[in-house]
């Protein structure tokens, strides 16, 4: 089925280890994003890229890098992870950027950082 | 900036219920809106949209209507379903130019419970 696939779907880590979260959509869109969702705060954007080749900072960027290596994938680096950033990680994917097309979800990435 | 306020929950109704989950916004320009679902264990799905005033989406039984005035987006369902039980987000997305970047800004979430 078409959709956004997250890997791993959960991950315990010790403070101070580095992982990379893995993001892929084959719908062919242009736009991707990671999130974070904490509980009673929604879901706060970490980064983004716009399209292939770009990538920007969002609302909670600190602790973390991405990488848009093509079109299809996008992944979320924790180089140094903290117990601050146990959290779910959700990417998403956009077709455009103009902000009428709604953005679809994988299912998920539950980090818990001992 | 730009914020969605959404009702605290939980909200807890018996089936067949009339729901109103109520959202406010403050925004610059004129932003699309979103009601996203959220099953337990699963992403967020798109639940409806509007993208300009006086818009009204809908889907599987539940509306939302845009209201400019008011600055709302309430999203309503007159007979619920024990499967409805979810948490329901808000959401806006401003649209590219003039400082704004076309992302989701989210509020908080619902959590809705429905008993049989």
């Amino acid at each position: 089925n078409a959709g956004v696939t997250q890997t791993p779907k959960f991950q315990v880590l010790k403070t101070g280890q580095s992982m990379t979260l893995q993001c892929a959509q084959d719908m062919n869109h242009n736009s991707m994003y990671w999130y974070r969702q904490d509980p009673g705060m929604g879901l706060r954007l970490i980064y983004y890229s716009a399209s292939e080749g770009t990538t920007d900072k969002g609302e909670v960027p600190n602790g973390y890098n991405v990488s848009r290596l093509n079109k299809r994938e996008f992944s979320l680096r924790l180089e140094s992870a903290a117990p601050s950033q146990t959290s779910v990680y959700f990417c998403a994917s956009t077709f455009d950027f103009t902000g009428n097309q709604p953005q679809h979800f994988g299912d998920g990435t539950r980090l818990s950082i001992l | 900036g730009d914020s969605v306020t959404q009702m605290e929950g939980p909200v807890t109704l018996s089936e067949e219920a009339f729901l109103t989950i109520n959202c406010t916004y403050t925004a610059t320009g004129y932003p699309s809106l979103f009601w996203y679902v959220q099953y337990p264990g699963e992403g967020l799905q798109l639940l409806l949209k509007a993208t300009k005033a006086d818009d009204k989406g809908s889907n599987k039984g539940f509306e939302a209507t845009y209201r400019k005035e008011t600055t709302s987006f309430h999203l309503e369902k007159g007979s619920v379903q024990v499967s409805d039980s979810a948490v329901y987000f808000c959401a806006l997305s401003d649209r590219p130019g003039s400082g704004n970047t076309g992302k989701l800004i989210f509020g908080q979430g619902t959590t809705l419970q429905v008993k049989p």
